[in-house]
């Protein structure tokens, strides 16, 4: 049983591109939470999507957006790249958008902006 | 704003010893809380949960209590491994998951 995987691992790219990131969810998965880890800190909450549409998102601007297919899979887009987007970004998923539903995490992309 | 804090930024033990991290978070309407143990390269694991109608629970050799009088959270690891060796997060959950900035767990042999 595959977890979380998530593509590419490892990303370089130069300010002002744009970047796309994708995730698979744990079989069984209909959920996908997106998180932002900068080095040192906890991961932060970008959006979740549940059903293809996005159910809730935390304090990113408009440049992160985000899609989610019928088989459940998700893509995170980042415009206009920033030097401070570089980060780990993190897939999660679970059963559910429910409040008490576990997150399982992928081991993320790293996203180095030049 | 609402926010979820760890009082120790690095935990060192010996081997066999019992480790405790520690926990605040302040927001109150938050009724799910879970521990995670992140690995270099990796993404967060899952280690314990507990909902906020519970004070106490245990797994295989953690426990997490939760004291909702002081906000308070905890994650107890009973004789601890050089495997124990992470950052280790605790999460609230209101509407959304929030991460704690972490603690890291050095181990001795």
């Amino acid at each position: 049983d595959a977890g979380v995987t998530q593509s590419p691992t490892h990303l370089i790219k130069t300010r002002g591109q744009q970047v796309t990131l994708r995730c698979s969810p744990k079989s069984g998965h209909d959920t996908v939470s997106w998180y932002q880890q900068a080095l040192g800190q906890g991961p932060q909450f970008i959006f979740q999507y549940y059903e293809e549409e996005e159910r809730q998102r935390g304090n990113f601007p408009d440049r992160f957006s985000g899609h989610q297919f019928p088989n459940y899979s998700s893509e995170l887009n980042v415009n206009a790249l920033l030097l401070g987007d570089s980060a780990l970004y993190l897939c999660a998923s679970s059963r559910g958008s429910g409040a008490n539903e576990k997150l399982f995490f992928g081991s993320g992309t790293q996203l180095s902006v030049l | 704003g609402e926010s979820v804090g760890l009082h120790l930024p690095t935990l060192s033990v010996q081997e066999g010893d019992n480790s405790i991290i520690n926990c605040a978070y302040s927001n109150s309407a938050s009724d799910y809380f879970i521990w995670y143990k992140q690995e270099s390269g990796k993404g967060p694991q899952f280690i314990i949960d507990i909902r906020s109608n519970m004070d106490k629970r245990q797994g295989q050799r953690v426990t997490v209590l939760l004291n909702k009088t002081v906000k308070h959270l905890s994650l107890q690891i009973a004789a601890t491994q050089p495997g124990d060796s992470a950052v280790y997060f605790c999460a609230e959950k209101a509407s959304t998951l929030t991460f704690g900035k972490g603690t890291m767990l050095l181990v001795s042999p």
